[in-house]
């Protein structure tokens, strides 16, 4: 059973960047599937922000490539986001996600809100 | 960017009822990258249905997907309490993912 478990900051401030990690237990980042970042601002709907491949090739959501990058740690089995310049319109539930045949596991999900 | 629109926006229905979701693209999604998914308040989404109709793992039969080309449907044949929720599709075929806005299936 894969598990995954987002950490990070849960507060940054405007114009400064967010950066979380999440960590992949019960199964390896180097197998075939990409891993994904999600968000959602409390009480909207979903966002894809991007993903990446075990191999560290990435996609981004282009309302957001000018600001977004996504890592990946294999001997940490984790992979990373950050995004930079934030505003207060960038508060939001995150999620890191395992696309295998659609999102098949989800972290729990951590709340970032930008303020000062 | 393909755009998803679900409809209704909200949905009230009583218990043992049958539950009808639409999801409309704004151009065609292959059926092979087309989910849905379930989300209770405080929760992570769950993954329904992926490919259009194949139900994930751990997933009821009374949860079923269809639909093809711009047309796709998530049906709950009957509803079950633990069924009221905020359902989700998106489309993972083509970049950026996109999903659509949801539906909310509240008890009537």
């Amino acid at each position: 059973q894969v598990h995954l478990q987002e950490s990070g900051p849960g507060l940054v401030k405007p114009s400064g960047t967010l950066s979380l990690t999440c960590a992949v237990s019960g199964g390896s980042i180097s197998s075939s599937n990409w891993w994904s970042w999600v968000r959602q601002p409390p009480g909207k709907g979903l966002e894809w922000i991007g993903d990446i491949s075990h191999s560290g090739t990435t996609n981004y959501n282009p309302s957001l490539k000018s600001r977004v990058t996504i890592s990946v740690d294999k001997s940490k089995n984790q992979f990373s986001l950050k995004l930079n310049s934030v505003t207060a319109a960038d508060t939001a539930i995150y999620y890191c996600v395992r696309n295998y045949a659609g999102f098949d596991y989800w972290g729990q999900g951590t709340l970032v809100t930008v303020s000062s | 960017e393909i755009v998803l629109t679900q409809s209704p926006g909200t949905l009230s229905l009583s218990p043992g009822e049958r539950a009808t979701l639409s999801c409309r693209a704004s151009q065609s999604v292959s059926s092979t990258y087309l989910a849905w998914y379930q989300q209770k308040p405080g929760q992570a989404p769950r993954l329904l249905i992926y490919g259009a109709s194949s139900r994930a793992t751990g997933i009821p039969d009374r949860f079923s997907g269809s639909g093809s080309g711009t047309d796709f449907t998530l049906t709950i044949s009957r509803l079950e309490p633990e069924d009221f929720a905020v359902y989700y599709c998106q489309q993972y075929g083509s970049s950026p993912q996109t999903f659509g806005q949801g539906t909310k299936v509240e008890i009537k």
